[in-house]
């Protein structure tokens, strides 16, 4: 079992809905957690964090945790064609980050 | 700053040939980690260092690869001698310790050709 996984993709969302994106951990001792967004040719740029059960938002976008479950999501309202990428989903394990493969988001215009 | 700095950007290199990829992190920063990116697995981190000293280089793939942190302002991986399947884009990545938020901030990546 790898330590971070994703669904690959891609995932097709219309624009203007909400896409959804998903990540399971396997590390119970993973603290905090990362969602990066990498562009097609481009290095991976953060967009969220979080660390504690819950939600938290940052404007379009909100990152959801449940470490009883060991699962992260993503949700991005009101999507638009920009959001078109590759999205990275990664844990911080005693300082070291470790990615999922990511998820390809596709928004359709 | 400028970020993370990674030269070069682009190599092209015959197989059995050494290839050095370079990298200078985002000043004050404590961790550097550097990682390997292909459509098959993903973005893999291959070792990481904490104040110059290597942590753990568990994901370096084979005694062909090699890093050093000899300043708190370079790095350097090195592959020799380099083989095909080693092309792919690498990324050298760095963070300051902050608690719950120790985020990557990553370099423009090395695209890395063996041919």
């Amino acid at each position: 079992q790898k330590e971070v996984e994703q669904n690959s993709g891609p995932l097709s969302v219309p624009e203007g809905a909400i896409a959804s994106l998903n990540c399971t951990y396997s590390d119970r001792g993973s603290q905090s957690f990362f969602w990066y967004r990498q562009y097609s040719g481009k290095s991976p740029e953060l967009i969220m964090f979080i660390y504690s059960n819950g939600d938290k938002e940052d404007g379009r976008f909100t990152a959801q945790l449940n470490k009883a479950s060991q699962y992260v999501s993503l949700l991005i309202r009101d999507s638009q064609p920009s959001d078109s990428a590759t999205y990275l989903c990664a844990v911080n394990r005693d300082d070291k980050i470790i990615f999922g493969k990511g998820t390809r988001l596709h928004i359709l215009p | 700053d400028a970020g993370v700095i990674q030269s070069p950007r682009h190599e092209v290199t015959e197989m059995g040939q050494e290839v050095t990829l370079r990298c200078k992190p985002i000043s004050g920063h404590d961790y550097l980690f550097w990682y390997r990116q292909t459509m098959m697995r993903g973005l893999e981190l291959l070792i990481y260092f904490n104040n110059n000293v290597p942590i753990d280089d568990s994901g370096m793939p084979e005694d062909r690869f090699s890093a050093k942190m000899p300043n708190a302002s370079f790095s350097t991986l090195k592959i020799q001698p380099s083989e095909p399947r080693d092309s792919a884009v690498y990324f050298c990545a760095s963070s300051q310790w902050t608690g719950d938020r120790t985020e990557a901030f990553f370099g423009q990546g090395t695209r890395l050709t063996v041919v």
